[in-house]
């Protein structure tokens, strides 16, 4: 089984601040992997998926980035409505498997 | 737009069955990937099984299979899991989700695995 591991797992940070999670996956990818939003209560919103492929009406300060085992989600200027638990996914290979998430807290 | 409403959770006794259901709409149904994923409380998320739109073919997480099924009637744009012999720890809220990508989700329907 592929193996993600996200870091942070939580982090603070304050609006406009520019934030970065990683992901790494426990063997090669290629590009295969998404990243999601989650918010309290709600379900998971697909923000990028082929690594750097943002999803329809997602704004442009997400971006993805990376190949084979790293790979990286930056939110570049942080807004209220940003602060959420972010996790990956990779879709290579079954099982898929997700990171164990970030938690985007306000500082 | 692209809709999927899961329906079908609720309070179920320990060994005992459920069968959720995912009413798709506004893509077609039958060429796409579907997959269920759950998420039990305070926790993240789990991937449990993908069926093909090409061949119904299917894939299941070590810890539920031989214990549930996925399915699909492409006429009705439906997506099921069949769940049985459920156990304390599958108590979670349960997504259907589009593509192996993920690239939508439902709502989800919350299972409770309780006596």
């Amino acid at each position: 089984d592929i193996q993600m591991t996200q870091s942070p797992s939580s982090l603070s940070a304050s609006v406009g601040d520019r934030v970065t999670i990683t992901c790494r996956a426990s063997q090669g990818i290629s590009k295969s992997l998404a990243w999601f939003q989650q918010k309290p209560g709600k379900a998971p919103k697909s923000l990028i998926n082929a690594a750097s492929t943002l999803q329809s009406g997602v704004p442009s300060k997400f971006s993805g980035s990376g190949s084979g085992t790293d790979f990286t989600l930056t939110i570049s200027s942080l807004q209220p409505e940003d602060f959420a638990t972010y996790y990956c996914q990779q879709y290579k290979s079954y099982p898929l498997t997700f990171g164990g998430g970030t938690k985007v807290e306000i500082k | 737009e692209v809709q999927l409403l899961e329906s079908g959770g609720g309070l179920v006794q320990p060994g005992g069955s459920l069968r959720l259901s995912c009413a798709a709409s506004g893509f077609t149904f039958s060429n796409v990937d579907m997959s269920w994923v759950r998420q039990a409380p305070g926790k993240g998320l789990e991937w449990l099984s993908t069926i093909s739109g090409r061949d119904g073919s299917a894939a299941y997480a070590d810890s539920v299979r031989g214990r549930f099924t996925i399915s699909r009637d492409n006429s009705k744009n439906t997506l099921f899991l069949q769940m049985s012999s459920l156990r304390a720890e599958d108590t979670a809220v349960y997504y259907c989700a589009k593509t192996v990508a993920s690239d939508a989700w439902g709502q989800g329907t919350l299972v409770t695995v309780s006596s």
